[in-house]
Formats: C-alpha cells, sequence, structure tokens
C-alpha cells in the first residue's frame, strides 16, 4: 500500500535560520503532494502543495522541493520564527479520495 | 469564516457506551472525511464521504460509523466504544476536485476508559 514517512521526528533550530524537513513516499506513481502544519492543540492546515510534473514550489518564506527520482520531498523554511514551531506532516493525495500522512516533524525554533 | 466544526472538544467515555462526534462545515465542500491520530502514526483515514447519502471506508473503519444526510454534517459514530479507540480524531472536508486544499476541525480527544 501508500506509505509516506517523514526523516526526523523532532527538529531544532535557532531563530532566524532556515529549516528543512524531508519526506519520502513509496509509490512512484504519486503525483500530488502537500506539507500540513499543526499548532499544539490545533487541526492541521494547509502550507503548500507541489505537483509531480514540478520540481519546486515557492510560497511565502516556505518553499517545496520534489525529487521523483529518490520519491523524496522536503520543505524549506526561511528565516525561521517562533511562530514555525508546530509539527510538519507531508501528505499524498494521488488518489481523489484518500490521503496518505507522515507520521510528522515537530520543529522546534530556539530564541 | 469557512470552517469545520467538531463537537466536542475532549471526550471522556467508558467501554461499550455509544457516542456521536458532530461535524459540521459551511464552504458547501461535498467531500468530507473523519482521521484518528495516534502518537508516532501519521494520521489515518477512518471513513470518507464524496456526497450527501455516499460513504465509504478509509484504512481504518472497525469499530466506526459515519452518516451523511445533509452536505454539511458528517457524524462520527462509536457504537460500543473500546479503549483503543482512545485517539485524537479530526474532521475534514474540501470540494470534489482534485487538488483542493483539506480544511480541518481543531479535533475531538476522545478517552475510552
Amino acid at each position: 500500500g501508500e506509505s509516506v514517512g517523514l526523516h526526523l521526528p523532532t527538529l531544532s533550530v535557532q531563530e532566524g535560520d532556515n529549516s528543512i524537513i524531508n519526506c519520502a513516499y513509496s509509490n512512484s506513481a504519486s503525483d500530488y503532494f502537500i506539507w500540513y502544519k499543526q499548532e499544539s492543540g490545533k487541526g492541521p492546515q494547509f502550507i503548500i502543495d507541489i505537483r509531480s510534473n514540478m520540481d519546486k514550489r515557492q510560497g511565502q518564506r516556505v518553499t517545496v522541493l520534489l525529487n521523483k527520482t529518490v520519491k523524496h520531498l522536503s520543505l524549506q523554511i526561511a528565516a525561521t520564527q517562533p511562530g514555525d514551531s508546530a509539527v510538519y506532516f507531508c501528505a499524498e493525495n494521488s488518489n481523489f479520495n484518500k490521503f496518505y500522512f507522515g507520521s510528522g516533524t515537530k520543529l522546534n525554533v530556539k530564541p | 469564516e469557512a470552517q469545520v466544526t467538531q463537537n466536542p472538544r475532549y471526550l471522556i467515555t467508558v467501554t461499550g457506551k455509544k457516542l456521536t462526534v458532530t461535524c459540521s462545515q459551511n464552504m458547501n465542500h461535498e467531500y468530507m472525511s473523519w482521521y484518528r491520530q495516534d502518537p508516532g502514526l501519521g494520521l489515518r483515514q477512518i471513513y470518507y464521504s464524496m456526497n450527501v447519502e455516499v460513504t465509504d471506508k478509509g484504512d481504518v473503519p472497525e469499530g466506526y460509523k459515519v452518516s451523511r444526510k445533509e452536505k454539511r454534517n458528517f457524524p462520527l459514530i462509536l457504537e460500543s466504544p473500546s479503549p483503543n479507540q482512545t485517539s485524537l480524531y479530526f474532521c475534514a472536508s474540501k470540494g470534489n476536485v482534485m487538488g483542493e486544499k483539506l480544511f480541518f476541525g481543531s479535533g475531538t480527544q476522545l478517552s475510552v476508559l
């Protein structure tokens, strides 16, 4: 079946540094990926998405990179701020009805 | 404000006592879904619904029921809760076009004693 996984359960960065959160997936036919942010006590919130016909997509302070050769995607957060502290999930949605989520990386931003 | 509303936020119950967690969305979304979130595991889909009166099993449907009598509501029913259903539950919705964003509720923390 599908599987989506994150590489590190916890990542600590200094405020102002860049953060990189990684994710791997198993299905080479996957064509749509999403990153979510989940703050404590809240539901996941959409951050950015990318389709398999792209290698890179940029948003405000965030960039998602997709490497289809090794089935890997990453979320880069520039100039990490305390408000970025949260759990980050990648998800795959190639089957319209189903989303497959990774287990999450907890990002700790140190002042 | 566009939102997905779940109730209750917290629920403690005992084994075997039927309960319902409600979910409502105000975005006229066709697609709604329930997930459970457990430590060390990603969100796992319980049930989903493509539209009114159309529901289907996700990856972990055992012990759960759902109904979709109205477009805006998608309640999750535990007929006879057991301790292994202690979890954090999320309802989500989106439109019926591939690539539409999935909107989540704030979650329901359920403890079954």
